[in-house]
């Protein structure tokens, strides 16, 4: 059964701090793997990742895959009370059109 | 551009009764999706159209039922609500890129379902 695992679940870290967020999977037929940032309501793109070890970069956001060990970070330097979410991972899987979501981080952001 | 709007925002139900939950897209988008969010278990997928007149069943398509008569609405109904349908229902909608790999879903703000 494929699944998409995402830890820590919950984390509380002060403004100007450092976080990593992290996403492993276990799929048949890998494709992509796409974080979200949800605030309040509807979750909004950020990154999607097909190759190993290119990181990509938005901001003080970036993120990195691993294809070997099968797992995604999601970094965030200097973190603002603005970065408090729940971001979430998923992974698309050959010719099924479906994403297969983790269950999510909180993160918050304390001043 | 208003991008995926949903309709209702809000609902109360009593066990029982039934509704349909609306999903426009005007991002000529081929494929949709209604997704169900409850605490701690992420996004889970009921029912995905991958074009006009098409429908599939997600990973918890029960006790739900979906129509795609135009290629810009997407429809999900409950015929008969249970109290484990109460959640927050979200529609997404994607181009599909076969390669490279491209899918990102765009979504829109939600419904919050609750069933007395």
């Amino acid at each position: 059964e494929d699944k998409v695992v995402q830890s820590p679940l919950s984390l509380v870290v002060h403004e100007g701090d450092t976080v990593t967020l992290n996403c492993s999977y276990e799929v048949t037929n890998f494709r992509s793997l796409l974080w979200y940032k949800q605030e309040k309501k509807a979750p909004t793109f950020l990154f999607m990742l097909t190759s190993s070890g290119i990181e990509k970069k938005s901001g003080r956001l970036s993120s990195i895959l691993d294809k070997k060990e099968l797992f995604s970070i999601l970094n965030i330097t200097a973190t603002q009370t603005g970065d408090s979410a729940i971001y979430l991972c998923a992974v698309e899987v050959d010719s099924n059109y479906q994403l297969i979501w983790g269950a999510g981080t909180k993160l918050i952001i304390k001043p | 551009n208003a991008g995926v709007t949903q309709t209702p925002k809000f609902r109360v139900l009593k066990t029982g009764q039934s509704m349909t939950l609306l999903c426009a897209q005007d991002m000529n988008h081929e494929y949709m999706y209604w997704y169900r969010q409850d605490p701690g278990m992420g996004l889970r997928l009921i029912h995905y159209s991958v074009g006009e007149g098409t429908t599939a069943k997600g990973e918890v398509p029960d006790g739900y039922n979906v129509s795609r008569l135009k290629k810009q609405n997407f429809l999900l109904g409950l015929e008969s609500a249970a109290p484990s349908q109460t959640s927050v229902y979200f529609c997404a909608s994607s181009y599909r890129v076969r390669d490279p790999p491209y899918n990102e879903q765009f979504f829109g703000p939600g419904t919050r379902l609750t069933v007395l």
